[in-house]
């Protein structure tokens, strides 16, 4: 079991730009979440998968962000026209079929937007 | 709706202290409460969790009970180490996603 893993982990844009991030869940886990956690605060959940379909977005997730997860495995978030609020560590989750309660945490991936 | 309230810090103990971080919760329904930790430059872990009211979740000498009447899980331990200095996050879970409070940062020193 090798945990979650995301990749970038460190990210560096200009304003304007679009970003993409990737996750990639513990194995077998169907359910998959993508969370946003700003300097000095708790993490804000974003949106969420099981296995291929996305059963919830935040109002936190304007148009400008889409997550996807095509084939039920590793999913991306992508973040068009990047603005210096969206400036944070973004987390990816899963956990598995038999133990939704537990959500394992991936290193996140750092964007900064200049 | 669903939110989470943590004491704020930085808490400043020494070696061997007791430690409580307070943390209170409201909910709809009958949510599960966690704590997750963040070690300086490392990931969220779960630290422990509870399903259900007077549930008691513990790990690592940490202990936290689900208390419905109070709506509180507040984080004890009986002797901290330096190696828990981190960042204590409380969380509840409703409708499968987790919600968290802002974080409590623990400074423990020798």
């Amino acid at each position: 079991d090798t945990g979650v893993s995301q990749d970038p982990r460190h990210k560096i844009t200009k304003r304007g730009q679009n970003v993409t991030f990737r996750c990639d869940p513990i194995s077998e886990h169907n359910r998959l979440y993508w969370y946003r956690q700003t300097l000095g605060q708790g993490p804000e959940f974003l949106t969420y998968f099981q296995n291929e379909a996305q059963l919830e977005k935040s109002r936190l997730l304007s148009d400008r962000f889409s997550a996807e997860r095509p084939k039920g495995s590793f999913s991306t978030l992508e973040i068009q026209r990047t603005e210096q609020g969206d400036s944070a560590m973004y987390l990816c989750a899963s956990s598995a079929r038999d133990s939704i309660v537990t959500q394992y945490f991936g290193p996140g991936t750092r964007l900064t937007v200049l | 709706g669903n939110s989470v309230t943590q004491m704020e810090g930085p808490v400043t103990l020494s070696e061997e202290a007791f430690l409580t971080i307070n943390c209170t919760y409201t909910a709809t329904g009958y949510p599960s409460l966690f704590w997750y930790v963040q070690y300086p430059g490392e990931g969220l872990q779960l630290l422990l969790k509870a399903t259900k009211a007077d549930d008691k979740g513990s790990n690592k000498g940490f202990e936290a009970t689900y208390r419905k009447e109070t709506t509180s899980f507040h984080l004890e331990k009986g002797s901290v180490q330096v190696s828990d200095s981190a960042v204590y996050f409380c969380a509840l879970m409703n409708t499968g996603k987790l919600i968290f409070g802002q974080g409590t940062t623990l400074q423990v020193k020798p």
